[in-house]
């Protein structure tokens, strides 16, 4: 399974909004509403911020959001503040019973 | 609360075996699906394998298939990842998760494996 892209670096100011992209093909990302991402702050493991798409587990900030059209999905985070400041990790379903994720964007917080 | 608590990293040489537990606590482990994800030394993510509730069903990444071998212990709460013929390149913090149609619900604070002469 291919690996999603993703830029490996994102920045923004404080309460400025942020996009990060997952670019997938047609038989992975492309074919299924299963993205999700994923937040890992420095020596932390990572932590669900969105699923299938546009849903937010309980405990997670409406300032992120989670959008997909075709073979790119998108998370965006508004209103920028410190803590946001991480690595993001877009993950698909590929089919054929595997999974891949994205090779990780890091956003700083100006 | 939902607890996932990895263990049995080490230092192995090439070739060498190594066996991961991840032991489950805060909800019924027997109901849910579990996966074993790893992050090598350049930060990107590897989904390895998952299995489904009762240990019947297992899949794996090409990368590893037919040198690991995931299961789990419903009675004790307990998954477990079965290494063998490691490489260099397995070089990872290994994580165990709760899985959720695909998604990674809760993980756990991961080990690490080295594979090194």
């Amino acid at each position: 399974q291919s690996a999603l892209t993703q830029p490996p670096s994102a920045s923004g100011s404080p309460g400025q909004s942020v996009t990060i992209s997952c670019t997938g093909t047609s038989s992975d990302l492309g074919d299924y509403n299963t993205v999700s991402w994923y937040q890992q702050h420095p020596g932390k493991a990572p932590k669900l911020i969105i699923y299938e798409v546009t849903r937010r587990p309980s405990g997670v900030p409406d300032r992120f959001s989670g959008s997909k059209s075709g073979n790119t999905a998108s998370l965006t985070v508004s209103g920028l503040q410190a803590e946001d400041e991480a690595y993001y990790y877009c993950s698909s379903y590929a089919g054929g019973n595997k999974k891949t994720f994205g090779g990780g964007t890091m956003l700083t917080v100006l | 609360e939902v607890q996932l608590v990895e263990s049995g990293g080490d230092l192995v040489q090439p070739g060498g075996s190594l066996r991961l537990s991840c032991e489950a606590s805060g909800f019924p482990f027997s109901h849910y699906w579990m996966h074993w994800v790893r992050q090598g030394p350049g930060k990107r993510l590897m989904w390895v394998s998952r299995i489904n509730i009762d240990g019947s069903g297992t899949v794996y990444a090409d990368a590893v298939k037919g040198r690991f071998t995931i299961s789990r212990d419903n009675a004790k709460n307990t998954l477990y990842l079965q290494m063998n013929s490691l490489r260099v390149d397995d070089t990872a913090v290994y994580y165990c998760a709760r899985e959720k149609n695909w998604y990674e619900e809760y993980w756990g604070q991961g080990t690490l494996v080295t594979v090194s002469t």
